[in-house]
């Protein structure tokens, strides 16, 4: 059973840089049949997927065009986790984020969720 | 994009009752060298993760009452709880991962009548 346990600030300036980590037990980030997620949850947008992680002997990154010049997605292979950074943050991006992973899809496992709240 | 549009919004079943919920997208989701539909229902419960229902738009995941089905095939898609119980009050979420970026319906509350 694959777990994912969220850390990471709940509160964030405008403009800086949002940064969340998902550890995973049960499983590697260097399967070569998973894929790691991040999506996020807001009542304006509701559930948007921002982009994954996966290594299919070698690594792939695929972003949502939305945010694609704002985020990156890096895997830990030595923690054994996967990271989030969304640059460049508005009050638009307040959301609860999500972790998720599966055999590439669908999404089978989530983390807890974070809610981020963009603020000064 | 690939939009994805849930109907209805909401919806008050009694209990026993059957429930419906339909999700449709704005191109088709069906492969064609393989004869599949990349299209996935969630469930999501207050202040939880959604949790996967159906893949391959009618496959049951592992542990899901059998109560859940899904049907349809291209663009138009149908959940179905065939009795509806106490337990299965949430918001349900269609999801195509057929092309990125992987989008979602807007989901359809789901509540007792």
């Amino acid at each position: 059973q694959v777990q994912l346990q969220q850390s990471g600030p709940g509160l964030v300036k405008p403009s800086q840089t949002l940064s969340l980590t998902c550890a995973i037990s049960g499983d590697s980030v260097s399967s070569n049949s998973a894929a790691w997620n991040w999506i996020r949850q807001s009542p304006s947008r509701g559930l948007e997927w921002l982009g994954r992680t996966y290594y299919r002997s070698k690594w792939y990154n695929d972003y949502a065009i939305s945010v694609k010049s704002r985020i990156t997605i890096n895997p830990d292979t030595s923690k054994n986790q996967f990271s989030l950074q969304l640059n460049s943050v508005t009050p638009e991006d307040t959301a609860v984020y999500y972790c998720g992973s599966g055999s590439t899809w669908p999404i089978d496992y989530w983390g807890q969720g974070t809610l981020v709240t963009v603020s000064s | 994009d690939i939009v994805m549009t849930q109907s209805p919004d909401s919806l008050a079943v009694s209990l026993g009752e059957r429930a419906t919920i339909n999700c449709k997208s704005s191109q088709s989701v069906l492969y064609s060298s393989n004869n599949k539909n990349y299209l996935a229902w969630y469930q999501q419960k207050a202040g939880q993760p959604p949790k996967v229902l159906i893949y391959w738009a009618s496959t049951r995941e592992s542990g899901v009452p059998d109560r859940f089905s899904g049907s349809g095939s291209g663009t138009d898609f149908t959940l179905t709880i065939s009795s509806l119980q106490a337990e299965d009050v949430a918001v349900y979420y269609c999801q195509q991962y057929y092309s990125s970026p992987y989008t979602f319906g807007q989901g359809t509350k789901l509540e007792i009548k």
